[in-house]
């Protein structure tokens, strides 16, 4: 069974300044690898995946991942966070059973970005 | 696009009692998915309906929990009697296919319970 670690529970960090929040997972086949976010008093909102190609991914508001394969991590960078990135940042991971075949998503413990002004 | 909807919000029981929970689904979803996520920990898959179909339901304590999706829409999950453990944010997802293919998986707002 496939699990995922989220090496930091909390990571404080000043407006503006660069951040790197570290996925690791375990699996012995091939996955599919995603981060979500959860603002305050919202649902889990989908940031960013990767399924294949390129290693690098890239969200809409300027994060990005990159899958590493062979250190089985999918670490997630932004070079200059906002007041608004202020969130709970979820990594996880399904099993690439393809097509229409039945996978289940395993969650990391989460990581709280609070960025300060 | 109208998101996952879920209801109630807030919900205050004491142990013993029994409590219900209602998710209304993306328009056209298939698959529809419980969790379970208790403070401090990431959200864990209770239970997946494709159509009205149980896919897995390995990680549900069926001893007290139970689902239903009738006519493949709506989904309720049921939890009779509570325990203090219960309390959590129970949050339905939904996408349009089985997640194996790397669908994306829509989340509601979450419903949390407190068990007194």
């Amino acid at each position: 069974a496939q699990s995922v670690t989220q090496l930091d529970s909390q990571v404080p960090v000043f407006e503006e300044a660069p951040v790197e929040l570290r996925c690791n997972y375990s699996s012995s086949v091939s996955v599919y690898l995603f981060w979500y976010v959860q603002y305050p008093n919202q649902g889990l909102q989908l940031l960013l995946k990767y399924l294949s190609g390129s290693t690098l991914v890239e969200s809409i508001n300027g994060f990005e991942a990159e899958f590493n394969k062979s250190q089985t991590s999918f670490h997630l960078r932004k070079p200059s966070v906002h007041i608004s990135d202020t969130a709970e940042y979820f990594c996880a991971v399904i099993v690439n059973a393809g097509g229409t075949s039945y996978g289940k998503l395993t969650f990391g413990q989460g990581t709280i970005l609070t960025v300060h002004p | 696009e109208a998101g996952v909807a879920q209801s109630p919000r807030y919900k205050i029981i004491e142990k013993r009692q029994s409590v219900a929970f209602w998710c209304n689904p993306i328009s056209g979803h298939a698959t529809l998915y419980w969790y379970q996520q208790i403070l401090g920990q990431g959200p864990k898959l209770l239970i997946q309906f494709q159509n009205n179909g149980v896919v897995d339901d390995s990680q549900l304590p069926k001893d007290r929990f139970s689902a239903e999706r009738l006519k493949g829409v709506d989904s309720t999950l049921k939890i009779q009697p509570a325990k203090l453990e219960d309390s959590a944010v129970y949050l339905c997802a939904s996408s349009t296919n089985l997640a194996g293919g790397g669908e994306t998986q829509y989340f509601g707002p979450g419903t949390r319970l407190l068990v007194l």
